[in-house]
């Protein structure tokens, strides 16, 4: 089955310890999207990929990078993470325009535990 | 911004119940989608919904575009219905950003 997959599902990692998530997919959709979701929130959007072109959002802190090599894989890198940095990390994909619309696709998420 | 208010926050239920979600939204949108979080954390799409209704089982959601409201219908309700449901809508675009709304807590008791 088409899928988006994120690993590790759990991530401990230590005050101002720099840390890394990854996401793969199957679905072969150009768009990629990293969210940031606290404690009894909503998730926000961070930054997303068109194709290559990156697309910062305008309150995502510098600490939080993000890399694409490739089609398939995406990769959100924290420098140095702080306490309140903890929370769910979700990666959704699309593909507007293409088959499946407009309709974004979430992995299962990786939660980052802070130190 | 565009404001998306959900209710109602939270909401209790005894297993065989029917409910109603609704998701307000403050300017026009493109697309609208409803999503139930697991208490994994999963997101998992349940609706596409830029207008019109849709049926999915149990689970039917409505878009009243022109009126910038969404309802999201849940049937004789199960104990696995429980966890949060969130509407999202995007504004247009090219990338499709989502705007996720407040969220609604859902408790189905047996």
């Amino acid at each position: 089955d088409a899928m988006v997959i994120q690993n590790p599902r759990y991530q401990v990692t230590q005050f101002g310890k720099p840390v890394t998530l990854s996401c793969s997919q199957t679905l072969n959709h150009n768009v990629m999207y990293w969210y940031q979701q606290k404690s009894s929130q909503a998730p926000k959007l961070l930054f997303h990929y068109y194709d290559k072109d990156f697309n910062n959002e305008a309150d995502t802190p510098d600490n939080f990078q993000s890399r694409r090599p490739n089609t398939s894989f995406c990769f959100l890198d924290i420098r140095s993470p702080g306490l309140g940095d903890a929370a769910m990390y979700l990666c959704a994909t699309s593909s507007p325009g293409g088959e499946g619309g407009y309709e974004q696709y979430f992995g299962p998420g990786t939660r980052l535990t802070v130190t | 911004g565009i404001q998306v208010e959900q209710s109602p926050p939270d909401l209790i239920l005894q297993e065989g119940a029917n409910s109603t979600l609704r998701c307000n939204f403050s300017d026009s949108v493109n697309n609208l989608q409803w999503f139930h979080q697991n208490p994994w954390g999963q997101l998992i799409n349940l609706f596409y919904i830029p207008s019109g209704t849709k049926q999915n089982g149990r689970l039917s959601a409505t878009t009243v575009a022109t009126e910038r409201y969404s309802l999201l219908y849940i049937s004789s309700s199960q104990t696995t219905d429980s966890g949060v449901y969130f509407c999202a809508v995007d504004l247009g675009g090219a990338t499709n950003k989502l705007i996720f709304g407040t969220g609604t807590l859902l408790a189905v008791q047996p």
